[in-house]
């Protein structure tokens, strides 16, 4: 079964480092998405995708962060200057079509980041 | 506003017995409903959806949940819990064109 794919598993950074996670969305999927799971609470919706430019984000997606899909295959995440309340698991999602309508998003594994 | 209410944080069941995960949703058009588990380090994967027809929609695993649009519930459930079933339960509704909003999410707890 394809599979949405994010590296690295767990990144420890520094605070004020940028950091980037990579994944790579299923290949026939048109739309991605971030989202972010900050310990003991609930999975919140970062960013979606679609034909090179983001289509909606959420008020935490803020100028510190950025998406890219900078090949046929990636789409990243980068957080410029990290933050102690960044440290969270981030999730990556495909979808077929848009995923908040009759679409299922297809997950990776995530990528769990902790800022010190 | 959008909004998913899972009101157990935890729940723990006998190996055997029966399931019955709680989600309350508040969304103004037709909802499409979804329900995901997560295991300890792993991501999230769909048990199940709903996007319209018959109310009851059967997933993998063997859970199934029931769409009551007279309660704004998609309570899931499953008839004989097997250990390998704890985990943590997450609601989500699809809120608009892009993005799922879900719920606090329930972990359930197995007892041999």
């Amino acid at each position: 079964e394809p599979e949405v794919t994010q590296t690295p598993s767990h990144q420890v950074t520094q605070m004020g480092q940028e950091v980037i996670l990579r994944c790579v969305p299923i290949s026939n999927h048109l739309y991605f998405y971030w989202y972010r799971q900050i310990l003991g609470q609930k999975v919140e919706f970062l960013v979606s995708f679609y034909n090179n430019e983001i289509s909606e984000k959420s008020e935490i997606f803020d100028d510190q962060f950025s998406v890219e899909r900078p090949d046929g295959s990636n789409f990243t995440l980068k957080i410029r200057s990290t933050k102690l309340e960044d440290s969270a698991m981030y999730f990556c999602a495909s979808s077929e079509g848009p995923g908040g309508d009759n679409y299922g998003y297809t997950f990776g594994s995530g990528t769990r980041l902790t800022v010190v | 506003a959008q909004s998913v209410t899972q009101p157990d944080i935890h729940i723990t069941v006998s190996e055997g017995a029966s399931l019955e995960l709680r989600c309350n949703y508040s969304y103004g058009a037709t909802p499409y409903l979804f329900w995901y588990v997560q295991s300890p380090g792993q991501g999230l994967q769909l048990l199940l959806k709903y996007f319209s027809g018959d109310t009851l929609v059967q997933g993998i695993k063997g859970f199934e949940a029931e769409f009551k649009r007279s309660q704004s519930s998609f309570n899931l459930r499953k008839p004989s819990v097997h250990w390998s079933d704890a985990a943590e339960y997450f609601c989500a509704v699809g809120a608009g064109t892009y993005k799922y909003i879900f719920g606090t999410g329930t972990r359930l707890k197995v007892l041999a």
